[in-house]
């Protein structure tokens, strides 16, 4: 049972470049999330998934598009990479308790470094 | 729009018992979830209050009153390992029950 993982670990890019930031989880969680976390920040919400097949944006969207490919796996799109897209990008994946917490399970997060 | 203030660092020592609050503005309000992050490391889920009142879980307790829009972390016998930063999250609605918002965190520094 890997959890949450995610890939790259680490990513140099150069201004105007696109990637794709891969996820996936093996908890048969419903939610997904991608969170961009800065100095000084916290985790910033970019977009979030409640289901297989829905998508919604979060706090700071532009820039950024996502798909659920399934149930398992949550991408993350950059289409053409800015400086100010640096950032440690989490995913993370949520389930319900019967308390009603919306304990949600990070990966390991990766580090982007727009150039 | 969704706010939350955290003290930025706290300072403890080892053995000693740290608060760290939480206050926050929402629209709309289902539950104050408590996260501790290591540097370098991703965020772990340590505790969660959806009504008033305390949560104890080992060394950890998590307070929330409502009506105050205030929580707090409370830390006892606090070990070298608890350094880290401590984030509040509030879960609130509005593009379903999913949202979620984050404080900026507390660095916690535990000192011998």
């Amino acid at each position: 049972n890997a959890g949450v993982t995610q890939t790259p670990k680490f990513q140099v890019l150069k201004t105007g470049q696109s990637m794709t930031l891969q996820c996936a989880q093996d908890m048969n969680h419903n939610s997904m999330y991608w969170y961009r976390q800065d100095p000084g920040m916290g985790l910033r919400l970019i977009y979030y998934s409640a289901s297989e097949g829905t998508t919604d944006k979060g706090e700071v969207p532009n820039g950024y598009n996502v798909s659920r490919l399934n149930k398992r796996e949550f991408s993350l799109r950059l289409e053409s990479a800015a400086p100010s897209q640096t950032s440690v990008y989490f995913c993370a994946s949520s389930r319900r308790t019967s308390g009603g917490a919306d304990t949600q399970y990070f990966g390991p997060g990766t580090r982007l470094t727009v150039l | 729009g969704q706010s939350l203030e955290q003290p930025s660092e706290v300072t403890a020592v080892e053995g000693a018992i740290v608060q760290i609050n939480c206050t926050y503005q929402t629209s709309g309000f289902y539950g104050l979830s408590w996260y501790q992050q290591h540097d370098g490391g991703a965020p772990t889920f340590l505790s969660y209050n959806a009504l008033d009142g305390l949560e104890e879980t080992g060394r950890f307790s998590s307070f929330l009153s409502r009506s105050d829009s205030y929580g707090y972390l409370l830390l006892q016998e606090l070990q070298m390992k608890d350094s880290a930063s401590y984030f509040c999250a509030v879960r609130s609605p509005g593009g379903g029950y999913q949202k979620v918002t984050f404080g900026t965190g507390t660095k916690l520094q535990v000192i011998p």
